[in-house]
């Protein structure tokens, strides 16, 4: 059973950092390709960045690229999402996202992490 | 940017079919995919491809994409389908991935 556990939202200030993580099990993590999705509260879903298998491919939103990097450690069988220079329009729901078929389109979620930007 | 359109709201009555469609120009060389998010849950992937159902996911959803449109069809809705549908794909390029706004199917 493919379950994708993410961690690491909470409050945080205009401007400030924070990793989020997501660990993965059920499925052969090296070879699958990985996303981050968020949702603002009461609003639709974007897509915000994916990585290929080998970590050879990254894709980013122009809403977050220069801010956010999107890593993976498939020993750890470990997503990451380093988010920098946070902005208030940043709060959202961030979901993890297994890719199908060997692209990044989401097959599988998890259940999300609450990231909040304010002062 | 890239973007993917959707009506806001579709509503039927239990029994009636449901259409959602949703268009972009890309969408005549890249497929379409399709998301259920029922309130407080994550979305669940109720269509890949433009056409093929997952495991699981019930036979009187289907997918179909002609040209810039793709469309998502609820044969038979139930008030259990009651949801926030959401289409996504990548621009032409394949370096963009977008969703549709979504779009919200009232089954009474």
């Amino acid at each position: 059973e493919v379950q994708l556990l993410e961690s690491g939202g909470g409050l945080v200030q205009p401007g400030g950092s924070l990793r989020l993580s997501c660990a993965a099990s059920g499925f052969t993590f090296s070879t699958s390709a990985m996303s981050w999705v968020r949702q603002a509260p009461g609003r639709g879903l974007e897509w915000v960045s994916g990585v290929s298998g080998g970590e050879t491919t990254t894709f980013y939103a122009d809403s977050v690229k220069g801010r956010f990097t999107i890593s993976r450690d498939n020993s750890k069988n470990t997503l990451y999402l380093q988010m920098n220079s946070l902005r208030a329009e940043d709060t959202a729901v961030y979901y993890c996202a297994k890719g199908g078929g060997g692209n990044f389109y989401p097959s599988y979620w998890g259940q999300g992490t609450l990231v909040s930007v304010s002062s | 940017s890239y973007e993917l359109t959707q009506p806001p709201s579709v509503s039927v009555s239990p029994g009636q079919t449901a259409r959602i469609t949703c268009s972009g120009d890309a969408l005549p060389k890249k497929y379409a995919y399709w998301y259920q998010q029922k309130s407080g849950q994550a979305p669940v992937l109720v269509i890949y491809e433009d056409s093929t159902r997952p495991s699981g996911i019930p036979e009187r959803f289907s997918g179909s994409s002609s040209g810039t449109m793709a469309t998502l069809t609820i044969s038979g809705a139930q008030v259990e389908d009651e949801a926030d549908y959401y289409c996504f794909s990548g621009d032409s390029s394949g370096n963009h991935r977008v969703f549709g706004g979504g779009t919200k199917l009232t089954v009474l």
